[in-house]
């Protein structure tokens, strides 16, 4: 069964930085393209970063370009996402997702909530 | 990049009703296009992908159309488990852009 387990989430200053974690479990993370998705309070949904699935290859949205950085690590089949320079307008719900077919979110995570606040 | 835009935002339906959501793309995604479920606290839930196709497990209720700058999401007869949010996700090309959402309540 697919899996996955956000972590990593809280309370944080603006300016400050934060690192998620996103254990997978059921499949081999290394094989497919995984992404961020982020859902402000009472907001949509907004993609925030990709990694490709094989070539590692990574991809931002330009609200984050810059200051997030997403990256993998195939022997423990866990996906991160290094936050610096965290804003109040970063403040959401962090989901993980697996890619099935390039761009379709076929499993995800529940969630994990920052809050950027002094 | 590419906007995508939801119509109607809202929609007062009543159990058994033909639901229907437009999706609009601001340019040609050919049929890179997703419709994703999320119900309140939870995580969004994968409907239809490449404009039309069901996802295993969903129910046949659900169907999807469209290409280019037009699709659909039609719901022929709705449950009481299908009051939620619909978002429309282009998977054309980055950045993977989210339609604002319809929601689904009961009337």
């Amino acid at each position: 069964e697919v899996q996955l387990l956000e972590s990593g989430g809280g309370l944080v200053q603006p300016g400050g930085s934060l690192r998620l974690s996103c254990a997978a479990s059921g499949f081999t993370l290394r094989s497919y393209t995984m992404s961020w998705v982020r859902q402000a309070p009472g907001k949509g949904l907004e993609w925030v970063s990709s990694i490709s699935g094989g070539v590692d290859s990574t991809y931002y949205a330009g609200s984050v370009n810059g200051r997030f950085t997403i990256s993998r690590d195939n022997s423990k089949n866990t996906l991160f996402l290094q936050m610096n320079s965290l804003r109040a307008e970063d403040t959401a719900v962090y989901y993980c997702a697996r890619e099935y077919n390039s761009g379709y979110k076929d499993y995800w995570g529940q969630g994990t909530l920052v809050t950027v606040s002094s | 990049d590419i906007q995508m835009t939801q119509s109607p935002s809202s929609v007062s339906a009543s159990v058994g009703d033909r639901v229907t959501i437009t999706c609009r793309a601001s340019q040609g995604i050919s049929t890179w296009l997703a419709w994703y479920q999320q119900k309140p606290g939870k995580a969004p839930k994968l409907l239809i992908y490449a404009a039309s196709s069901l996802q295993s497990g969903v129910p046949s209720r659900f169907s999807g159309s469209g290409s280019g700058t037009d699709f659909t999401l039609t719901i022929s007869s709705l449950q009481s488990e299908d009051f939620a949010t619909y978002y429309c996700q282009q998977a054309h090309s980055f950045p993977f852009t989210f339609g604002p959402g319809t929601k689904v309540d009961i009337k």
